[in-house]
C-alpha cells in the first residue's frame, strides 16, 4: 500500500515569508509525528497528533510554528515569518497505533526547507 | 530525559563483510523500545529493526541483527554481508512506554545518527 507522503519534496523561501508543508499519513494510522532533521541537531520532535484528541505541541520551537490535522488523516505544518534557522528537513511519521506492537512509525520523505 | 548516543559518526565496511553500530541510550524506565533506522540519500527514512525490551532475544531481520544488552544500556546493530545498498545514515531511536506529556505524545528520540560507507 502507499507509504507517508509529503509535499513539496523541495522548497526554498526568502526570510519572512510563511510556508506550508503538507503530509499524508497511511490510510488508517491514527497516530502522526512532526520531527525536524537539522544540521548539528539531529532530528528533534516537533508536534504529535492522536485521533481527535489535542495535539501534544511541546516540540515546537516557537510561536511561528503550528500545525493542524483535518479529518483525522492530513496535516500541515505552518511556519510563519521563516527566518534562516528553520532551514532543515521536516520529517512527517505516522503509525498504526500510538502504543503497544503497532505503534512502529513510518516516515515520509521530508520536505527540505530552504530560507534565504 | 532519556538520551541516545551513537558514538561514531561514520563507519565504512568492505562489501560482503560485518560491520557492527554502537548505540548507547540513557533511562531509568525498565521497559521501552529500541528502534534502527536507515536514511539513504533519498532521506526516506527505512525502518530496520526494532526490540521490545521486555524481550530477552534479540532481535534479527534478514542480515541485520542486534546485540541489546540491557543492563549496560548498549543496543548495537550488526549488518553481515554487507552490499552497496546499505550505504546510508543509520540512526538509532528510543521510545518510552509511556507519554512524555499530558497529551500522550510517544516520539522518538535519536542519536545523532551514524554514516555507513560501503566499499565495493
Amino acid at each position: 500500500g502507499a507509504g507517508v507522503s509529503q509535499s513539496p519534496s523541495n522548497k526554498v523561501t526568502e526570510k519572512g515569508k510563511d510556508v506550508e508543508l503538507r503530509c499524508d499519513p497511511i490510510s488508517g494510522h491514527t497516530a502522526l509525528y512532526w520531527y525536524r532533521q537539522s544540521l548539528g541537531q539531529g532530528l528533534e520532535f516537533l508536534i504529535y497528533f492522536q485521533g481527535n484528541s489535542a495535539p501534544d505541541k511541546s516540540g515546537l520551537p516557537s510561536d511561528r510554528f503550528s500545525a493542524e490535522r483535518t479529518g483525522g488523516s492530513v496535516s500541515t505544518l505552518t511556519i510563519q515569518r521563516t527566518q534562516q534557522e528553520d532551514s532543515a528537513v521536516y520529517l512527517c511519521a505516522s503509525s498504526l497505533t500510538a502504543t503497544g506492537d503497532t505503534d512502529t512509525q513510518y516516515f515520509g520523505p521530508g520536505t527540505r526547507l530552504t530560507v534565504l | 530525559a532519556q538520551t541516545v548516543t551513537q558514538s561514531q559518526p561514520e563507519m565504512s565496511v568492505q562489501e560482503a563483510e560485518t560491520v557492527t553500530l554502537s548505540c548507547t541510550y540513557d533511562t531509568s524506565e525498565s521497559d521501552y523500545y529500541l528502534f534502527w533506522y536507515k536514511q539513504p540519500p533519498s532521506r526516506q527514512m527505512i525502518l530496520v529493526i526494532r526490540q521490545e525490551a521486555y524481550k530477552q532475544q534479540n532481535a534479527t531481520e534478514n542480515r541485520f541483527s542486534v546485540n541489546f544488552q540491557k543492563a549496560a544500556k548498549s543496543f548495537s546493530l550488526k549488518i553481515s554481508d554487507s552490499q552497496l545498498g546499505d550505504a546510508a545514515m543509520y540512526f538509532c531511536a528510543y521510545r518510552s512506554p509511556r507519554p512524555y506529556s499530558g497529551a500522550g505524545s510517544y516520539q522518538l528520540t535519536f542519536g545523532k545518527g551514524t554514516k555507513l560507507s560501503v566499499i565495493p
